[in-house]
């Protein structure tokens, strides 16, 4: 079954201590692995997209990888605005699956003045 | 340019009600997409809609159904409504035909529906 599994589910930072957070995914055709920020009681808000291996994207504090089993999502220096939840999900190849993003469960990220 | 936005905001019902969720796409955008979020399940895929026609159905049951029109607004239905029902539901837009970003999914601020 396809899966995306983002760990951890939450993260306490001290402002300026970057750390990594991880998105594995199973699925048997990827044609894309996209990032979003959602703050409580508001809709997720687009990050990066990433569609093949070895493929970087960076947004100030933020920065995006893939590989062929996992994505990244760099935090660098966080600031307490850098606090929310970081949602990964995946598109799969094939004409069934057209607007179709399969979810992880988030990530937490509380970043501590 | 405007984003997607979600009408009403919010709405509470009681069990046994329908209600209907409207959803503005960005401009050019042709496809969208409904979400449905609760704590314990995540984000949840509905269906998606391009051109007036549903492309693709998640595995929710027949009672949520959904419709666009020409201009690639869409509305989402619920009927028979039950308490399980009460979750954030989530429309995003995006191109839908082919090219690198045609699947770039840009969401509205959600509605949250909460049955009694």
């Amino acid at each position: 079954e396809d899966q995306v599994t983002q760990s951890p589910e939450a993260l306490r930072l001290q402002e300026g201590e970057s750390s990594s957070l991880n998105c594995s995914y199973t699925v048997s055709g990827l044609r894309g692995l996209f990032w979003y920020r959602q703050d409580p009681g508001k809709g997720p808000e687009f990050l990066f997209t990433l569609y093949s291996a070895g493929e970087e994207k960076e947004k100030e504090r933020l920065k995006a990888t893939l590989t062929k089993k996992e994505s990244f999502l760099h935090i660098t220096a966080p600031k307490p605005e850098d606090s929310a939840t970081y949602l990964c999900a995946v598109s799969e190849r094939g004409s069934s699956n057209t607007g179709k993003l399969i979810f992880g469960q988030g990530t937490t990220l509380q970043v501590k003045p | 340019k405007a984003g997607v936005t979600q009408t009403p905001r919010y709405l509470i019902k009681t069990r046994g009600q329908q209600v209907t969720l409207s959803c503005s796409p960005i401009s050019g955008h042709r496809s969208v997409s409904w979400y449905q979020q609760t704590p314990g399940q995540g984000l949840q895929f509905l269906f998606e809609y391009f051109s007036e026609t549903q492309r693709n159905k998640g595995n929710f049951p027949g009672r949520f159904s959904g419709r666009q029109f020409s201009n690639s607004r869409s509305e989402m239905n619920v009927s028979t409504l039950e308490l399980g029902d009460s979750a954030l539901y989530l429309c995003a837009s995006s191109f839908g035909t082919r090219g690198t970003a045609y699947n770039e999914q840009f969401f509205g601020p959600g509605t949250r529906l909460t049955v009694l």
